[in-house]
């Protein structure tokens, strides 16, 4: 069975600071692919950043970047410079190579402070 | 790129009503649709997957009767909402993706928040 666990439920940075979402999956396959979406209040959904698990390095985009951690089945997502409109709710996921499926982690809600 | 158009963002109606609602991908071909549910305070979980010019495949425990999906063209999928209940209250997501590789992003619509008084 393929699960994703997100055991930070809520977090709170102030603005500029850097802050840490940490992600844990579990699966006995070895092909799959990593995402990090947000969800603002507005509800949509959006892709911030992913990872093919076959690469060993870590995918960054912009201020977002993660720490990729195959054995550990770890997937940590590292926002910098955090800016207000980063609130939102950050949901973990992954898919199966070849497989349409996502797992998708419970959710960390980011509270970004003034 | 790769705008998904979800419509209505809302719908308020009686228990009964059987309510309809699209998602259309505006500036690409989704060759596969996604549909979820989203309850409060909790993460999105996958109804259905429909391809293109054949038949959803839902997942364990969503009924087929009770949720209708049509996937009739490229840029178009719709679910109805049959016999609407109170327990069908609910977000429901789209999300859309061009290809058939599962690396490829979904792109998600901004939703329905669908109410059954």
């Amino acid at each position: 069975a393929q699960t994703v666990t997100q055991s930070q439920p809520e977090m709170s940075v102030q603005e500029a600071e850097t802050v840490t979402l940490s992600c844990t999956y579990d699966t006995s396959e070895n092909n799959y692919y990593l995402f990090w979406y947000k969800q603002p209040p507005s509800r949509q959904m959006i892709l911030v950043i992913r990872q093919e698990a076959y690469k060993q390095q870590n995918a960054t985009e912009n201020r977002f970047s993660v720490n990729f951690q195959k054995a550990a089945k770890s997937f940590s997502l590292k926002i910098s410079d955090s800016q207000l409109g980063d609130t939102a709710m950050y949901f973990c996921a992954f898919i199966l190579y070849n497989f349409n499926k996502f797992y998708f982690g419970s959710g960390t809600k980011l509270n970004v402070k003034p | 790129g790769a705008v998904v158009s979800q419509h209505p963002s809302r719908v308020i109606c009686k228990s009964g009503t059987s309510v309809k609602i699209e998602c259309r991908s505006l500036d690409f071909q989704a060759t596969t649709m996604f549909w979820y549910r989203q309850f409060p305070k909790k993460s999105l979980m996958l109804m259905a997957t429909s391809n293109e010019g054949s038949k959803a495949t839902y997942e364990q425990g969503v009924e087929k009767d009770k949720f209708l999906i049509n996937h009739a063209s490229l840029t178009l999928s719709t679910l109805t909402v049959t016999s609407a209940h109170p327990e069908d209250s609910s977000f429901y997501i789209c999300s859309a993706r061009g290809g058939t590789l599962s690396n490829q992003p979904q792109h998600f619509g901004d939703g329905t928040r669908l109410s059954i008084l």
